[in-house]
């Protein structure tokens, strides 16, 4: 257990949707990163939050959009899904913002139907 | 061309055999992780390196800089070792690069 948690596990939902995925980072851990992992893309890095501030950002496409609170628990917000959406989604988490061994939580599976 | 490149694609091994992993760059980087992903999907950091050698285990990882080359061996394989293995690039700027993952069966 790497102490990271992420809520779903699963999602389906219809194009055109918007979810919600959710990332509770390790204890005092202050960095989230977000990655997308599709068959045909694989691992994609997509944003990088270190306490409440954005700080990298990589693949996310202007539909996404993820938020650190004040509690450091992370935010990725998907809207007007697209089948090519589907993917699993991992969070992870560092103690700060710089190169760490990243703790990844068990993935959020998101199906668009 | 991918930034990070892997090799090989697809590994078979026998149980006990002596495993290795290649991972070239073409980028610039500050660091360089290698992960772990089971067929469950979960993934598990294993290292992260920006210099020579790090060892936990019957796993070791290298980076040599200057040929922006990295290797995973893993010594007295084991069934249990079967996985996706995983390189990621991470730059100045923070932004990683992945590479597309090797595929390891150990056979018992």
């Amino acid at each position: 257990d790497s102490g990271v948690t992420q809520t779903p596990k699963h999602l389906i939902t219809a194009t055109g949707q918007r979810v919600t995925l959710r990332c509770s980072p390790r204890s005092g851990d202050l960095s989230v990163y977000w990655y997308q992992q599709s068959l045909d893309q694989g691992l994609q890095f997509l944003i990088q939050y270190y306490n409440g501030e954005e700080r990298a950002k990589g693949n996310i496409l202007e539909r996404f959009s993820a938020q650190q609170f004040p509690d450091l628990h992370s935010e990725l917000n998907l809207s007007s899904l697209e089948l090519g959406d589907s993917a699993l989604y991992f969070c992870a988490s560092t103690p700060d913002g710089g190169a760490y061994e990243q703790y990844f939580g068990p993935g959020t599976r998101l199906t668009v139907t | 061309k991918n930034e990070v490149e892997q090799s090989p694609q697809n590994l078979t091994a026998q149980e006990g055999e002596f495993i290795t992993i290649n991972c070239s760059y073409s980028v610039g980087i500050s660091a360089l992780h290698w992960l772990q992903q089971h067929p469950g999907g979960g993934i598990v950091s294993l290292f992260m390196l920006s210099s020579g050698k790090k060892k936990h285990g019957r796993l070791i990882a290298t980076i040599n800089i200057q040929e922006k080359h990295s290797s995973l061996h893993i010594t007295a394989s084991h069934p249990r070792d079967s996985a996706v293995y995983i390189c990621a690039g991470l730059d100045t700027g923070n932004q990683f690069y992945f590479g597309t993952g090797t595929s390891l069966t150990v056979i018992p």
